[in-house]
């Protein structure tokens, strides 16, 4: 079954306003969460390290005031793309480690903001 | 993270075997090599990892060269289903940086 659920799993919005997504570690407490981009027919892009109880730690090129990551809960991290435009249509995907273990991935979240 | 290399597409026809190389010659010793694929619009799907050994599970094998420097990722039986990409990256933490990977389709 499903070991990260990360909603929504689309989203449109009108340039200028907040978007929320969410990503929930179901079955294990995530101290770590990690948030990507993608892009139409590109890799994956590490934007940030969602860490539990403290600040995020963001990739190089990464707005910080953009892209708002909040990790309240050993089981939730939200993304929040603030004042949104249409550059930041994109793919979002949020993964959990669990201990010695591999990645798993949300489902991803499609924005495309109009 | 150990720099990955591999081609950027290979065809593979439908119940043959497909065999996805990665080249890793820069890999530390305690830098594992993985595996995921992402089909399209979907997030990534872990497929298998190894350290030195050859691994083995039921969606693929995993084949490290005894120097460490290169790996093949092989389905034994490839379906229409694992048309994707394939990533595969040489990573000792949990943070995971993607190369471009490698597009495999599977043909009719």
């Amino acid at each position: 079954g499903a070991v990260v659920s990360q909603h929504p799993s689309w989203v449109i919005c009108k340039s200028g306003t907040s978007v929320k997504i969410e990503c929930r570690s179901l079955d294990f407490q995530a101290t770590t969460m990690f948030w990507y981009r993608q892009f139409p027919k590109q890799s994956l892009m590490l934007m940030a390290t969602s860490n539990e109880g403290s600040k995020a730690t963001y990739e190089q090129g990464v707005e910080k005031d953009k892209f708002l990551i909040n990790h309240a809960s050993l089981t939730l991290s939200t993304l929040t793309v603030t004042s949104a435009h249409p550059e930041d249509s994109s793919f979002y995907i949020c993964s959990v480690n669990r201990r010695n273990e591999k990645l798993f991935f949300g489902s991803g979240t499609q924005l495309s903001v109009l | 993270d150990a720099k990955t290399t591999q081609p950027t597409s290979m065809d593979c026809a439908e119940g043959r075997a497909a065999n996805l190389p990665c080249n890793h010659s820069t890999i530390s010793g305690n830098e594992y090599v993985y595996w995921y694929r992402q089909i399209h619009s979907q997030g990534p799907q872990y497929i298998i990892h190894g350290l030195k050994n050859n691994e083995t599970n039921e969606m693929a094998s995993l084949i490290i060269t005894e120097d460490r420097k290169s790996s093949t990722l092989i389905l034994p039986h490839a379906t229409l289903r694992d048309t994707a990409v394939y990533y595969c990256i040489a990573n000792r933490d949990d943070k995971i940086i993607f190369g471009k990977g490698t597009r495999l389709h599977i043909l009719p």
